[in-house]
């Protein structure tokens, strides 16, 4: 069955810095991979989807990932982060029908001024 | 703000009790997915429903129970309430059957079970 495991349950960068969060999915290429951001006392909002039409995707808020067949993953990034990327970020894959999405943990993104 | 609303934001009630979460899906959506958040826990899909007719089903207690009306609005219902159900529920909507359609998430109804 289809999994997805997020390395890191908190990641803190400082501010301008690199935004790396780590996102790996278990089994055969699920056909969609999403990003969600969850603020404090909201709902999931998408991110970025993957849909096999290009493995580099760009979402919002200048954040983009990378489809990694070869390594399982789907890791997402943004080049300089801000104070108000502070958020919980999840990955997210379909199963293999795509009647449902399997989330991952999620990372706690921290910003240091 | 996402256009699907979700009522009561919090609840706390006593185990052994029934408890009812409401949800409004987006304007135009057909698809309702109902969510449970618990503590240090990803979200763990219960039960989507589509125009009306459930259409997959996830690891939902059968103390748990769901449907959609006609007016596509949803309702979630728990029974025999334990401690182990207090969590975060989330409903999201989409306008497709399936979860390549984008979802679109509610703020969430918070349930204490003491």
């Amino acid at each position: 069955a289809q999994s997805v495991t997020q390395l890191g349950s908190h990641v803190s960068v400082s501010e301008g810095a690199l935004v790396l969060l780590r996102c790996n999915y278990s089994s055969s290429v699920p056909p969609y991979l999403f990003w969600y951001v969850q603020y404090p006392n909201q709902g999931l909002q998408l991110l970025l989807k993957y849909t096999s039409a290009a493995t580099l995707v760009k979402g919002i808020n200048g954040f983009e990932a990378e489809f990694k067949k070869s390594e399982t993953s789907f890791h997402l990034t943004k080049p300089s982060a801000h104070m108000s990327d502070a958020a919980e970020y999840v990955c997210a894959v379909t199963d293999s029908s795509a009647s449902k999405i399997i989330f991952g943990s999620g990372t706690r993104l921290s910003i240091r001024p | 703000d996402s256009g699907v609303t979700q009522t009561p934001k919090h609840l706390i009630t006593a185990t052994g009790q029934r408890v009812t979460l409401r949800c409004s899906p987006r304007s135009g959506d057909l698809s309702v997915y109902w969510y449970q958040q618990s503590l240090d826990q990803g979200l763990q899909f219960l039960i989507q429903y589509y125009n009306g007719e459930e259409r997959a089903k996830g690891n939902i207690l059968e103390r748990f129970s769901a449907q959609q009306f006609p007016d596509l609005h949803s309702e979630l219902n728990l029974s025999s309430l334990e401690l182990g159900d207090s969590a975060l529920y989330f409903c999201a909507s989409s306008v497709g059957q399936d979860s390549s359609y984008e979802q679109y998430f509610g703020p969430g109804t918070r349930l204490t079970v003491t």
